[in-house]
């Protein structure tokens, strides 16, 4: 069974210009999360995705927004890049499931970088 | 709101050696507690998890028992070996959190053959 997914593995965008990342959750999973991992700052919290609609946000500006396809896969856009977006940006899983432990999987991460 | 505090690395051992990461944690009510693991370049794995009181979470090795008394989940392994070395993040998933991860600062392991 494919883990979660995420693309590209590695972004490089300029300061102003728009990001775009991708992530397939795990077979049969329905939550899709969103985290940030800056140097130095540990894992931030920036959107949680269930069924389709937002349900949590992070403490993050609006120009980081997202959506969640019918098909439960996700992506996350950032406008307007600034330098300090700079950053692994992780995509996590979770089945609707109570039978499944309630575990969160994380995938690999997709590393931008705003020059 | 939650929080997860974490004893602050880096740590470095020799291979062998014992290993504790201390993980304190404040939520109201009863949290689910894990520890993840990142090697170099790569995302999150779960080590363990526990989802109650006096759980004890195991996996290669580490353990790590949620003490509701103490608010810790504190993270043991008796042999560290190299292949070990990565970064180890405590986290909780309260009941008032949303569903979501809080997770701590993340601890440095270093191991040394």
């Amino acid at each position: 069974e494919a883990g979660v997914t995420q693309s590209p593995t590695h972004l490089i965008k300029t300061r102003g210009q728009q990001a775009t990342l991708r992530c397939s959750p795990i077979s049969g999973h329905t939550s899709v999360y969103w985290y940030q991992q800056a140097l130095g700052l540990g894992l931030q919290f920036l959107l949680w995705y269930d069924e389709g609609e937002e349900r949590n946000r992070g403490n993050f500006p609006p120009r980081f927004s997202g959506r969640q396809f019918p098909n439960y896969s996700s992506e996350l856009n950032v406008n307007a890049l600034e330098l300090e977006d700079s950053a692994l940006y992780l995509c996590a899983s979770r089945s609707r499931f109570r039978s499944s432990g309630n575990t969160i999987y994380f995938g690999e991460g997709s590393w931008l970088t705003v020059v | 709101g939650d929080s997860v505090t974490q004893m602050e690395g880096p740590v470095t051992l020799s291979e062998e050696a014992f290993l504790t990461i201390n993980c304190t944690y404040t939520a109201t009510g009863y949290p689910s507690l894990f520890w993840y693991v990142q090697y170099p370049g790569e995302g999150l794995q779960l080590l363990l998890k526990a989802t109650k009181a006096d759980d004890k979470g195991s996996n290669k090795g580490f353990e790590a028992t949620y003490r509701k008394e103490t608010t810790s989940f504190h993270l043991e392994k008796g042999s560290v070996q190299v292949s070990d070395s990565a970064v180890y993040f405590c986290a909780l998933k309260g009941e008032t959190s949303g569903s979501r991860l809080t997770f701590g600062e993340g601890t440095q392991l270093t191991v040394n053959p």
